[in-house]
């Protein structure tokens, strides 16, 4: 069975540091992983995808992923971190036909 | 605006009664799914529909179930509820389902079992 990790419930940051938000997967087969952000009162938005090719993802509002294969890893990241990017992310991995599963999600706080 | 309407935002009611959500998706989008966001489970996956018919199903009770009609809207009819069935629903829609696709996400309903 597919799965996604997140060991992380909460990360805080200064704004302007870089950040990190840690995700591992857990699946048989090569896996589509997401990400998504949900701010609060509002339904999750898409920040970025990885489906083949590159394995450093780039996608909205300055975020980046990268893919490592051998550690079945895709964490997020940002060089400068914003207060405004305090929101809750979720990592999401299917495998082709399958729904999309989300893990825990994480709390990103950044403080001015 | 992500384009995919619910309704209603809220919802308050009691055990042993029956709900129906109801989930518009974007305009052109055939598949629409179906989360639970709990405290204690989070994001949990209920059932996908694709252009009428059912694709994919999740964790869905099944004292829950779910359709998609012909104008490609849903609805997730929620029976003999229970306190534990307190959560924010979310529908989600996509344009073809497949794997792959990002999703867009309603503003969800927060239901309240009282």
């Amino acid at each position: 069975a597919q799965s996604v990790a997140q060991p992380e419930d909460q990360v805080n940051v200064a704004e302007g540091n870089p950040l990190t938000v840690k995700c591992t997967y857990s699946v048989s087969g090569n896996p589509y992983l997401f990400w998504y952000v949900q701010y609060p009162n509002r339904g999750l938005q898409f920040l970025l995808k990885y489906i083949t090719g590159d394995n450093l993802v780039k996608g909205s509002y300055g975020f980046e992923a990268e893919f490592n294969k051998s550690q079945t890893s895709f964490h997020l990241k940002k060089p400068s971190a914003l207060v405004s990017d305090s929101a809750l992310y979720f990592c999401a991995v299917t495998l082709g036909g399958t729904a999309l599963i989300f893990g825990k999600g994480t709390t990103l706080s950044v403080s001015s | 605006d992500s384009g995919v309407t619910q309704t209603p935002k809220h919802l308050i009611t009691a055990t042993g009664q029956r709900v129906t959500l109801r989930c518009s998706p974007r305009s052109g989008d055939l598949s629409v799914y179906w989360y639970q966001q709990s405290l204690d489970q989070g994001l949990q996956f209920l059932i996908q529909y694709y252009n009428g018919e059912e694709r994919a199903k999740g964790n869905i009770l099944e004292r829950f179930s779910a359709q998609q009609f012909p104008d490609l809207h849903s609805e997730l009819n929620l029976s003999s509820l229970e306190l534990g069935d307190s959560a924010l629903y979310f529908c989600a829609s996509s344009a073809t389902g497949d794997s792959g696709q990002k999703l867009f996400f309603g503003s969800g309903t927060q239901l309240s079992v009282l």
